[in-house]
């Protein structure tokens, strides 16, 4: 099973639709991310999170919330989908003593 | 300027040819480097972090200018499975988000 584990990993929804991507991970990571990435863009930070009680905005954070349940999950939810918010959404976790970022597979959502 | 720009490309090259990228930053304090590697369609994965002294991994080498603030990747006796993206990846300070670059695309070709 992977590490981090990113549902749905594809979805197609309608303009104005509320969306929820989840996000669970078995690292034991406190700290977890989400990215967007679109074609020639690369990847644009969401939100993160460095444990449960910590929230922060990213770069591109206008149209989006989270939600970090536990230590093991992150949820990013979109109240309103619109078609500029058609991209490939990736999760991660870090690991704070190496730096090293681990990403789930990557959920691709498309609205129409 | 962004924060972390790296040249497009697209990078052709032969098998077995020697490519370098260049990725520069623009926050003098940034404390951590890292260069990732994204397949098509795929989630990205560590290559290699990158220390002060420089480091190497085999074919790859990466290079730290704090100076010039500037990162490099080496990639000697390219293969056919370096196609890939590569990205450069910053983080500013202890307690702050990594921030990607936009990628560099390398196609080796037989």
């Amino acid at each position: 099973d992977a590490d981090v584990t990113q549902t749905p990993r594809n979805r197609i929804t309608k303009t104005g639709k509320r969306i929820m991507l989840e996000c669970s991970q078995t690292k034991g990571h406190d700290r977890m991310y989400w990215y967007r990435q679109d074609p020639g863009l690369g990847l644009q930070l969401i939100y993160y999170s460095f444990d449960v009680k910590d929230i922060n905005k990213g770069e591109i954070s206008d149209g989006y919330s989270v939600s970090r349940q536990a230590q093991a999950k992150f949820s990013l939810s979109l109240e309103s989908a619109i078609p500029n918010q058609t991209a490939l959404y990736f999760c991660a976790t870090r690991d704070s003593g190496t730096g090293e970022l681990f990403f789930g597979e990557g959920s691709r959502l498309t609205v129409l | 300027r962004k924060e972390v720009e790296q040249d497009p490309g697209p990078f052709n090259v032969p098998e077995g040819a020697t490519v370098a990228f260049n990725c520069t930053y623009s926050n003098s304090a940034s404390q951590s480097f890292f260069w990732y590697r994204q397949d098509c369609r795929k989630e990205p994965k560590l290559l290699m972090s990158v220390y002060s002294s420089g480091n190497e991994d085999g074919r790859f080498t990466a290079q730290l200018n704090r100076a010039s603030q500037y990162i490099s990747l080496l990639i000697r006796d390219s293969k056919l499975s370096d196609s890939a993206t590569y990205l450069c990846v910053v983080n500013a300070q202890a307690g702050t988000a990594l921030i990607f670059g936009k990628g560099t695309t390398l196609s080796v070709s037989s």
